[in-house]
């Protein structure tokens, strides 16, 4: 089964590039990796996925190295309201999805 | 709006008296699952339902049960609560599967039990 390993907590300052590192060494040929944020005790919010390539949307880019054993999401100019858990994730079984315990951003004035 | 609805947002409640948080998307998913979130445990899954009538234990389904008889509702019940059931929970659906679709999950319910 695929699991994630994040780093528990970063500190971005605000304005810069906020780079999130999860590692995923033991993930299946067919299964993406998906980024969520939760912010306070919110819903967790969905924020980018991938396959292979690497992706882009309004909110971040996300890279994934070629090997797929780890990706990198980037928040290119983080603001404080960025500062939240935020989530790597990748399908392990069937359609579960094993969350873990995520990494913690803050963005500092 | 596409969203997914929880019910009640806080419950407050006593050991034994049974009790059913509910959910409902609108978006015609086939897949609704149950989370709950404890500090320094992360989101872990209690039930899943790929479709109706078509219901599945997650990874901590203990004390939990779950029904699927429309598509768009997804209750989550606990028969006898307690105190260890205490935590914030999120119900949350999804498209097919393994298409690269991801959840939308609803704000949350926040259970005491006493």
């Amino acid at each position: 089964d695929a699991k994630t390993t994040q780093p528990t907590s970063m500190d971005c300052a605000e304005g810069r590039a906020a780079n999130l590192p999860c590692n995923h060494s033991t993930i299946s040929g067919n299964e993406y990796v998906y980024w969520y944020r939760q912010i306070h005790s919110q819903g967790p919010q969905y924020i980018i996925h991938g396959l292979k390539n690497n992706e882009t949307n309004e909110m971040a880019s996300l890279i994934i190295t070629e090997d797929r054993k780890s990706s990198t999401l980037i928040l290119p100019h983080a603001t404080l309201r960025d500062t939240a858990v935020y989530y790597c994730i990748v399908r392990v079984t069937g359609n579960q999805f094993y969350f873990g315990t995520g990494t913690s951003l803050t963005v500092i004035p | 709006e596409a969203q997914v609805t929880q019910n009640p947002r806080y419950l407050i409640t006593v050991t034994g008296k049974k009790l059913t948080v509910t959910c409902s998307q609108n978006m015609n998913h086939e897949y609704m699952s149950w989370y709950r979130q404890d500090p320094g445990l992360g989101l872990r899954q209690i039930y899943y339902s790929m479709n109706v009538e078509v219901t599945d234990k997650g990874d901590v389904p203990e004390g939990y049960k779950v029904s699927r008889k429309e598509k768009r509702n997804f209750p989550l019940i606990l028969e006898s609560p307690s105190p260890n059931q205490t935590s914030l929970y999120f119900c949350a659906s999804s498209p097919l599967m393994g298409v690269g679709y991801g959840y939308t999950f609803g704000s949350g319910t926040r259970l005491t039990v006493v």
